[in-house]
C-alpha cells in the first residue's frame, strides 16, 4: 500500500541521547516535511525538503537536523534530546510542494525524560 | 504576525449539520486547506480552496471568503465517525503552511 512509513511508533528517550526518526515514502513525491504537534498548538514545521539533495529550515529547526540523500527517505535527527522535544512527530510528503495536499505518516510519539 | 483562529471544541448531534469556522491573518494567501485528524492518527486531507466560493465533497463542504479572511467547513448528516479534530491551514505568500490549533468535534448520539 502506497504511503509514508515512520519508525519507531513511539520512543522514550533519556535527555542528552541522540535519536533518529525514520521516514520513508513510496509515492515518489518530491517534497517532504517534518512537523511536531503539541497539545493546543498548530502543527509546526521543523525542516523540509523540496527535492532530493536539498533541505530547508522551518519554524522550529533548533536541535534538529535532516538529510535527503534520495527521494524516498527523510530522516530527522535529534543530536542531544531535551525534555522540550517531547512531542508527536509527523513526517509528510507532497507531490510538488506549493499547494499540493500533504500526505502524513502515522507519527512518532517521543517522550524525553 | 501570522495567525489562524479556530474554536477549540464543538459538540453536535448525530444526523445534524455543523459549521466549523476558521479566520486567518497571514502574509499573503495562496490557498486554504482543511484536514481531518482522528485521535491518535495522522491528519488526512479534506479540501482546498483558493478562490472565493464553495467546494463540495460528499457530506463535507468548504467555503472561502478572501476579503473577510474567513473559511468554514460544513459537515452534513453527521455520523459518529466524524468525531475528530479539524485542522485549518493557510498557505502564505512564501508557500509556507500556517496551521490552526484545530477544532475538536464531538458527536453525540
Amino acid at each position: 500500500i502506497a504511503g509514508i512509513t515512520q519508525a519507531p511508533t513511539s520512543q522514550i528517550l533519556a535527555a542528552g541521547r541522540r535519536m533518529t526518526l525514520r521516514c520513508t515514502q513510496d509515492m515518489r513525491h518530491n517534497a517532504m516535511y517534518w512537523y511536531r504537534q503539541d497539545l493546543g498548538l498548530g502543527l509546526r514545521l521543523i525542516h523540509y525538503s523540496n527535492t532530493a539533495g536539498t533541505t530547508g529550515k522551518g519554524e522550529v529547526p533548533d536541535g534538529y537536523s535532516v538529510s535527503r540523500a534520495n527521494t524516498d527517505d527523510f530522516p530527522l535527527t535529534l543530536a542531544s534530546a531535551v525534555p522540550s522535544q517531547t512531542s508527536v512527530y509527523f513526517c509528510a510528503s507532497s507531490e510538488t510542494g506549493g499547494n499540493s495536499p500533504l500526505h502524513f505518516g502515522n507519527g512518532t510519539r517521543l517522550t524525553v525524560t | 504576525g501570522q495567525n489562524i483562529d479556530q474554536p477549540t471544541e464543538m459538540t453536535a448531534t448525530e444526523g445534524a449539520i455543523v459549521q466549523i469556522n476558521c479566520t486567518y491573518q497571514t502574509s499573503g494567501f495562496n490557498g486554504l486547506f482543511w484536514y481531518q485528524q482522528h485521535a491518535g492518527e495522522a491528519p488526512t486531507f479534506l479540501s482546498y480552496n483558493v478562490l472565493d466560493g464553495l467546494e463540495e465533497k460528499g457530506r463535507f463542504s468548504s467555503v472561502l471568503s478572501r476579503s473577510k479572511g474567513y473559511s468554514y467547513l460544513l459537515l452534513k448528516e453527521l455520523q459518529m465517525k466524524d468525531s475528530a479534530s479539524y485542522l485549518c491551514a493557510v498557505m502564505d505568500s512564501n508557500y509556507q503552511l500556517i496551521w490552526g490549533a484545530g477544532t475538536k468535534l464531538i458527536i453525540k448520539p
